[in-house]
């Protein structure tokens, strides 16, 4: 089964760069599927950021794409997130999950907070 | 961008009994890509349902999805304490995919 596990910092100062890792074990990323990022503000809904391919092809949402960048390490069986130019309304429970087709596996999610 | 809007937003209902759980798209969800999911709290959200109507692996049989087009439902036939939750509708169609939620509707204990 595949496992996924967020890992960065819990606290970004804003006008910074937000930057999170994305472990997936129980499966090997090079073998395909989309990865993704999804995100929750506190007591809000979900908000797609942006998905990844196995190759490195990306797509990601038109609200966010100026200030997001989503790569991945086959290597080391991860994927991260870059976020930009952070606000406080940037503040969020960030999900990464795999994507085939709807999100299937999820992370337990890591909460960032913008704050100086 | 299709939007997602989900009705009610929070339904009042006691064990035993049927829920019915409503998304409606501002335009055609293409083949049906349409999923649904539950969050509870402190928890990642669980995908339930996917392509509108197919249950994912392990998902009991009293949840069912069904729709089309614009409208879709989600029903649970008879509701067991562990699902008082929040469900979210998502499409994952278009080429490429533009990935939307709706709001959630909270089913919570009457």
């Amino acid at each position: 089964q595949v496992q996924l596990q967020e890992s960065g910092p819990g606290l970004v100062k804003p006008s910074e760069t937000l930057s999170l890792i994305c472990a997936v074990s129980g499966y090997s990323i090079s073998s395909g599927y989309y990865w993704g990022w999804i995100r929750q503000p506190p007591g809000k809904g979900l908000e797609w950021i942006g998905s990844i391919y196995h190759s490195g092809s990306t797509y990601y949402n038109p609200s966010l794409k100026s200030r997001v960048t989503i790569l991945v390490d086959t290597s080391k069986n991860q994927f991260s997130l870059n976020l930009s130019s952070v606000t406080a309304a940037d503040t969020a429970v960030y999900y990464c999950a795999s994507q085939r087709g709807p999100f299937d596996y999820w992370g337990q999610g890591t909460l960032v907070t913008v704050s100086s | 961008e299709v939007v997602l809007t989900q009705s009610p937003g929070t339904l009042s209902l006691s064990p035993g009994e049927r829920a019915t759980l409503s998304c409606r798209a501002s335009q055609s969800v293409r083949s049906g890509y349409l999923a649904w999911y539950q969050q509870k709290p402190g928890q990642a959200p669980r995908l339930l349902i996917y392509g509108a109507s197919t249950r994912a692996t392990g998902i009991p049989d009293r949840f069912s999805g069904s729709g089309s087009g614009t409208d879709f439902t989600l029903t649970i036939s008879r509701l067991e304490p562990e699902d008082f939750a929040v469900y979210f509708c998502q499409q994952y169609g278009g080429s490429p995919p533009a990935l939307t939620f709706g709001g959630g509707t909270k089913v919570e204990i009457k």
